[in-house]
């Protein structure tokens, strides 16, 4: 099993509107959470840290549901320029500094 | 905004010969790694460095490789004899205790090929 699932979609997004996804990650021993974004051939930048109350950030809202080893990444108002490859990323508590990537959702944000 | 800086963007090189890949991490940083994303694939843990020794490596890290920090601006990725298999790109990165140990500032990679 993979340790950190994400849909690596395309999710096509009219600009202006909303869109959701997941990730699942395997160890319950992973203590941090992160959303990073990574356009086409360039390095991953965080997007977010994911805290264990749910966060926003702008138009951005990160969930997570220990229980069910999951987080969320929420963008309202899509704008064109949030077209790119959202990584969900895991740290676990046995790991330090070894973050897990998920291989991406892509997002594709249409005018 | 402070940056990882990456040299070089793009290096070619025949398979059996050595590779030297180079960083120069966020300057009151403490902590550097190397991970890497073969094209189409996740981004991968390769090896963290704190204090100048490794801290963690990954399997991939086999013997092949090894990283040095030889002053104190660099941080590089050698890479003894590359396969074919080693084509990918390497991202160094980054982390200080001020802004979090584990929030990883990413360099703009180094892509390499081996033919």
């Amino acid at each position: 099993r993979k340790e950190v699932e994400q849909d690596p979609g395309p999710f096509n997004v009219p600009e202006g509107a909303t869109v959701a996804f997941n990730c699942t990650y395997s160890n319950s021993a992973s203590q941090s959470f992160f959303w990073y974004r990574q356009d086409c051939r360039k390095e991953p930048k965080l997007l977010m840290s994911v805290y264990s109350s749910g966060n926003e950030d702008g138009r951005f809202t990160a969930q997570l549901n220990r229980a069910s080893q999951y987080i969320s990444l929420l963008i309202r108002d899509s704008k064109l320029s949030d077209s790119a490859t959202y990584l969900c990323v895991v740290l676990s508590t046995d790991s330090w500094g070894k973050l897990q990537f998920g291989a991406g959702t892509q997002v594709v944000v249409t005018p | 905004e402070p940056e990882v800086t990456q040299t070089p963007s793009h290096q070619v090189t025949q398979m059996g010969q050595e590779v030297i890949l180079r960083c120069v991490p966020i300057s009151n940083h403490l902590y550097f790694y190397w991970y890497r994303q073969i094209l189409g694939q996740k981004v991968e843990f390769l090896v963290s460095f704190y204090n100048n020794e490794i801290s963690e490596k990954s399997e991939i890290f086999d013997d092949q490789f090894s990283v040095e920090r030889p002053d104190g601006s660099n941080f590089t990725l050698k890479i003894r004899s590359t396969k074919l298999e080693d084509s990918a790109m390497y991202f160094c990165a980054s982390s200080g205790s001020s802004s979090g140990a584990n929030v990883l500032t990413f360099g703009a990679g180094s892509r390499l090929t081996v033919l």
